[in-house]
């Protein structure tokens, strides 16, 4: 039972333009989401969070807007790089818990 | 300061044997954090200590998977009788304070089993 998804395994992108990459959750008792950008051979790395209460946070080229209602949240990076190529894991966590369940990632690519 | 280290970097496994892998938190982080990350997956959830205490288990496997940190730093891993299916990257995060957000992850423990 897959609670956070991530539907698209791979995206690809040119150099200067938008990446939207998409998360889905099935859990209602999510209340704080994060994404996770992670280099071959290396860990996960924090990118940016939301929380419930919002539906928008940005920072710097990064956004993460979350719909409650679809239980879907999405992160924009612009202008895409070639430094953004990486696999991105969305993840998310319940009030009140210590674990994080992460989706299972998309590849990014951005060609010049 | 540095980074959460983890060792050895790769390890390999006969089918039955017992293997530990080791975490270094960054100094000061009371959260400890163990995920297993299988080919084509997300990281999954294993075990959270906070301090020296183990707050929650519901992720290991089985009772072949062991978790420990005694002192409140550095932790262990331990699989006993490794299977095949153990195949997968262990990875280690620590936080600062109590609780998930803005994990630091190692690079992980990539484990084979053979």
């Amino acid at each position: 039972d897959q609670q956070v998804k991530q539907n698209s395994p791979s995206l690809s992108v040119q150099e200067g333009r938008i990446s939207i990459l998409n998360c889905d959750y099935t859990n209602s008792m999510f209340d704080y989401f994060l994404w996770y950008k992670k280099y071959p051979a290396e860990g996960p790395t924090f990118l940016i969070s939301i929380s419930s209460i919002k539906d928008k946070n940005e920072d710097g080229r990064f956004t993460v807007f979350l719909n409650k209602s679809a239980k879907h949240l999405s992160l924009h990076i612009v202008p895409s790089q070639p430094g953004d190529s990486a696999v991105y894991f969305c993840a998310a966590s319940a009030l009140n818990t210590d674990k994080l369940i992460f989706g299972t990632g998309t590849r990014l690519q951005v060609f010049p | 300061g540095a980074g959460v280290s983890q060792s050895p970097r790769y390890k390999v496994a006969k089918r039955g044997q017992d293997v530990a892998l080791r975490c270094d938190p960054i100094s000061g982080h009371v959260s400890l954090f163990w995920y297993q990350q299988a080919l084509g997956q997300g990281p999954e959830f294993l075990t959270y200590f906070q301090n020296e205490a183990q707050l929650d288990k519901s992720g290991l496997p089985s009772d072949r998977f062991f978790a420990e940190r005694p002192e409140g730093s550095v932790s262990t891993l331990k699989i006993q009788r490794t299977q095949q299916e153990d195949s997968a990257v262990y990875l280690c995060a620590s936080t600062r304070t109590g609780g998930n957000e803005k994990l630091f992850f190692g690079s992980g423990t990539q484990l084979s089993v053979l």
